[in-house]
C-alpha cells in the first residue's frame, strides 16, 4: 500500500512569492496535518484536518493556510514567502482524528527561499 | 503546556552495544507518547507508542521504550545497536485529554543524533 505522498519534492521560490505544497494521504485515512521542520530542528505543528474541517493551527501567520478536499488530500498555502519560511513541510496523515493513533509521514516538500 | 525535552544533541555507541536515547515530557493531562526516527532526506518513520498499559512497549526493528510517570520519561532503547540504526530520533508526546484545538498536534523534542560506529 502506498504511504502518505506529497508533491513536489523539492522547490525553490524567492522572497514575496507564493507556493502550494499538496499531500496524499494513506489510503482510507481522513485525518491530515501539517508540519514545518527548520533545520537542526523538531517538527513544529502547523494545522490538522479531519473530515475537511480545520481541527488545530498551531502558532503560524496568516500566511499560513490549508484545506482538505473531499477525497481527503490536502494542499499547504503560503503567501508572501519569507526567507525564514525556507524548511522541510511534513504531512502526515492518521485514520481518524483521535489523539491515540500515530501519524505516518511522508517524506516531505524541501522549500528553499532566496 | 505540552513540551518534549531530548537532552542529548548526539549519542554515540559500538555495533553490538545496548543504545538509550532520553527523552521527558511535560504535558497537561495523560500523556500520549511515541518516538520516531529520521533519516536523511527522508520524511519520520513511526516506531512505537505509549497511550497505557504496560510501562514497557516494544516497537519496530528491536526498540523498545520505557514509561516512567514518576520521572516524566520515556527513555528509547535497544539491547544491541545496528551500525543501520544511525539515524535521527525524535520523541513526541500528546495530551490524551483531547482538548479541542490541541487534538490532533504533535509537540516534538529537538532530535537527538544516533550514530553506531562498526
Amino acid at each position: 500500500d502506498a504511504g502518505v505522498t506529497q508533491s513536489p519534492t523539492h522547490l525553490i521560490k524567492t522572497r514575496g512569492q507564493h507556493v502550494t505544497l499538496r499531500c496524499s494521504p494513506i489510503s482510507g485515512h481522513k485525518s491530515v496535518s501539517w508540519y514545518q521542520q527548520v533545520l537542526g530542528q523538531g517538527p513544529q505543528f502547523i494545522f490538522q484536518y479531519y473530515e475537511k474541517e480545520e481541527r488545530g493551527r498551531g502558532n503560524f501567520p496568516d500566511r499560513f493556510s490549508a484545506r482538505q478536499f473531499p477525497n481527503y488530500s490536502s494542499e499547504l498555502n503560503v503567501n508572501a514567502l519569507l526567507l525564514g519560511d525556507s524548511a522541510l513541510y511534513l504531512c502526515a496523515s492518521s485514520a481518524t482524528g483521535v489523539s491515540n493513533q500515530p501519524q505516518h509521514f511522508g517524506d516531505g516538500t524541501r522549500l528553499s527561499i532566496l | 503546556a505540552q513540551s518534549v525535552a531530548q537532552p542529548e544533541d548526539q549519542v554515540n555507541v559500538a555495533e553490538g552495544n545496548p543504545l538509550t536515547v532520553k527523552c521527558t515530557y511535560s504535558v497537561s493531562g495523560n500523556p500520549y507518547l511515541f518516538w520516531y526516527v529520521q533519516y536523511p532526506n527522508r520524511g519520520l518513520q513511526f516506531l512505537l507508542k505509549y497511550i497505557t498499559g504496560d510501562n514497557l512497549v516494544k516497537g519496530s526493528y528491536g526498540f523498545e521504550a520505557e514509561f516512567n510517570k514518576s520521572q516524566t520519561s520515556f527513555h528509547l532503547k535497544k539491547p544491541s545497536a545496528l551500525v543501520s540504526d544511525s539515524a535521527l530520533y525524535f520523541c513526541a508526546v500528546r495530551d490524551g485529554a483531547n482538548r479541542g484545538s490541541t487534538l490532533g498536534r504533535l509537540y516534538f523534542g529537538r532530535g537527538t543524533q544516533l550514530t553506531v560506529w562498526p
